[in-house]
Parts: C-alpha cells; sequence; structure tokens
C-alpha cells in the first residue's frame, strides 16, 4: 500500500526566504507525482505535475524535482512571500488513476 | 472561468437525512473523482468514473453513492450521514488515467448536525 509523507508538517518564515517543502512515498511504481495548494476551506489548485520518467518541473518561482528511486520530491520556493501562505500537499499516481496524498505542509510566509 | 463547480459550497443537513452534493466540468473530461477531507488530514478517494463505468474504493462506506447521468455532472449522494461524515467533499477531473493532470473544484464543505 502506498504512504506518503510530508516533513515538516509546519513551517513559518521570513518573507524573501527560499525554502524547501519535502515529500516521500514507499511504492516507487509511481506514473506521476503532484504538488497542490490548499488555501484554508478551499479545494486544491494543482502547481505542479512530473511525470514518472521526469526529473524535475519549474513554474515561475517554483521547481519540483523528483528522485523516483529513493522515493523523494522536494518543492523549492524562491523568495517566498506572504501570499504563498498556504497548504502544499504532495500526491503520487499509482494504479490507474490513483491519487494518494501526504497531509500536506502547512506554510506561512510573514512580512 | 470555473472549470470544475460544485453546489453548494457549504451544506449542513442533520443526521441521517441523506443529502446530494453536485459536481459539474467544462472540460469535457473522461475522469470524474470524488475525494473526502476530513479536517488537517489528507484527501482519501472515494470512488471515481471514467464514463459510465463506475469504480468504487474497497474501503468505501456504503453509504456514500454516486451517479453520473451525463460526462458534464457527478453526484455524491450519502444516505444517512452521520456526524463522522463532516468533512470537505473535493470533486476532480481528468483527461484520462496514469499521467494526466487531475483539476479540482472548490469542494463542498458538509455539516452534520
Amino acid at each position: 500500500k502506498q504512504e506518503v509523507t510530508q516533513i515538516p508538517a509546519a513551517l513559518s518564515v521570513p518573507e524573501g526566504e527560499n525554502l524547501v517543502l519535502n515529500c516521500s512515498f514507499t511504492d516507487s511504481a509511481i506514473y506521476n507525482l503532484q504538488w497542490f495548494r490548499q488555501d484554508p476551506g478551499k479545494g486544491l489548485t494543482s502547481l505542479l505535475l512530473i511525470q514518472s520518467s521526469q526529473r524535475e518541473q519549474t513554474s515561475g518561482r517554483l521547481n519540483a524535482s523528483l528522485d523516483k528511486s529513493s522515493g523523494r520530491s522536494t518543492l523549492y520556493i524562491a523568495a517566498s512571500q506572504p501570499g504563498d501562505s498556504a497548504t502544499y500537499l504532495c500526491a503520487v499516481s499509482t494504479s490507474g488513476s490513483r491519487l494518494t496524498f501526504g497531509e500536506g505542509t502547512q506554510l506561512t510566509v510573514n512580512p | 472561468d470555473a472549470m470544475v463547480i460544485q453546489n453548494p459550497r457549504y451544506q449542513v443537513t442533520q443526521f441521517g437525512k441523506p443529502v446530494t452534493l453536485s459536481c459539474s466540468q467544462t472540460l469535457n473530461h473522461n475522469v470524474m473523482y470524488w475525494y473526502q477531507q476530513k479536517s488537517s488530514q489528507a484527501p482519501k478517494l472515494l470512488f471515481h468514473y471514467y464514463d459510465k463505468d463506475f469504480n468504487n474504493e474497497a474501503d468505501t462506506p456504503d453509504n456514500f453513492q454516486s451517479r453520473r447521468p451525463n460526462t458534464s455532472f457527478c453526484f455524491l449522494d450519502i444516505r444517512s450521514p452521520g456526524l463522522g461524515d463532516a468533512a470537505m467533499y473535493l470533486c476532480a477531473t481528468s483527461r484520462g488515467f496514469k499521467q494526466e493532470t487531475q483539476y479540482f473544484g472548490p469542494g463542498t464543505r458538509l455539516l452534520v448536525l
């Protein structure tokens, strides 16, 4: 059974800092890995999708890497802003369409 | 423009009173999903449709049912809500399986009194 773990559970940083969020998964037989953002009481917004054959994806200040063999992914956020404050969820796609989510990292960026 | 729409955004129901949550999509995607997310927990897949083919997760309670009358709409029916069913219910779509991005709606927060 696939399990996804995200560390840390919560993170508070000053504005402008570069930061890294971590995600690990137990079964390396994945199709892809997605990073999502969730604002309080809202749905999920897809940030980046990395196919199993890829090593990284970039979008603006966000960079996600994937090391499938070791079961790890990182989300790098450059020059953090207060508007980046949210919960960041990592999810892996395994058999068929099933997404298995981690419990998320709650990020607070202080002005 | 909203691509995955969920109504209502907030739903209050009474213990044991059937309730239906609605999801619609403008993406013409083949696959529609329902997830349950309890407070501070990871979203958990309840079931999904590929076109009209229904796929139930093994641990989804019988209390939860779903209908997909056409490509655009999918409904989540909770036959007899209990206090433990209070959660955010998220609908998502994807064009296909495996390597496709899932697009999520804003969610419906269900409160059971």
